[in-house]
């Protein structure tokens, strides 16, 4: 098993131009979420998705956008990136339990925005 | 509002020198408390889940508690590598989608 992956693993954009981010799980997991890691600060929380074809606001959605067409992909977009905007982007996957859901991490994208 | 704050930020060890780590929490309701270990350039990695108060888990040399209001990692006879960030979070019972990240703790062993 590979886990989650993430493509790409480095990118440098200039302000303006957009881009797509791809998670790919192979844990047949139901839930896929979207974090931005920032320095001096938490994990914070995109977008989420509890299953194929849905998608949720998370703690900071805004100039995101995110699409689950397959339940293995979950694909993170920016339509008009800004310097803001540079960070790492972590994609995770966990299955709905009673208890709580442990979610399982990719390896990380590194932006950065001009 | 769910809120993780972590200490300290940065913790320097020797070998063998013993020491915890502390996520003090404030959440409505607790669904669960999660122990992450992040390496450079890499991806949390996850180490324990934590429910109730009073609850312990344990894992080669760490150790996670739980109490109403924090969670302690504990190293015991840390090795370099075990330096690394660690992340803690919690998740509420309201919402079993959203987990809340404190900053982490850098903790460097050295030999």
């Amino acid at each position: 098993n590979a886990g989650v992956t993430q493509t790409p693993k480095f990118r440098v954009l200039k302000t303006g131009q957009s881009m797509t981010l791809l998670c790919a799980q192979d844990m047949n997991h139901e839930y896929m979420y979207w974090y931005r890691q920032d320095p001096g600060m938490g994990l914070r929380l995109i977008h989420y998705s509890v299953g194929e074809g849905t998608t949720a606001k998370g703690e900071v959605p805004d100039g995101y956008n995110v699409s689950r067409l397959k339940k293995q992909n979950f694909l993170l977009g920016l339509e008009s990136a800004a310097p803001s905007q540079t960070s790492v982007y972590f994609c995770a996957s966990s299955y709905p339990l009673r208890g709580a859901d442990t979610q399982y991490f990719g390896p990380g994208t590194r932006l950065t925005v001009l | 509002e769910d809120q993780v704050t972590q200490s300290p930020e940065a913790l320097r060890l020797q070998e063998g020198e013993s020491s915890s780590l502390n996520c003090s929490y404030t959440v409505s309701g607790l669904r669960g408390l999660f122990w992450y270990r992040q390496d450079p350039g890499k991806g949390p990695e996850f180490l324990f889940t934590l429910y109730s108060a009073g609850e312990e888990k344990e894992k080669e040399r760490l150790k996670a508690t739980l109490t109403k209001k924090e969670s302690f990692l504990h190293i015991t006879a840390p090795k370099p590598e075990d330096s690394a960030t660690y992340l803690c979070a919690v998740q509420a019972v309201w919402n079993n989608n959203d987990m809340r990240f404190g900053a982490g703790t850098r903790l460097t062993v050295k030999p």
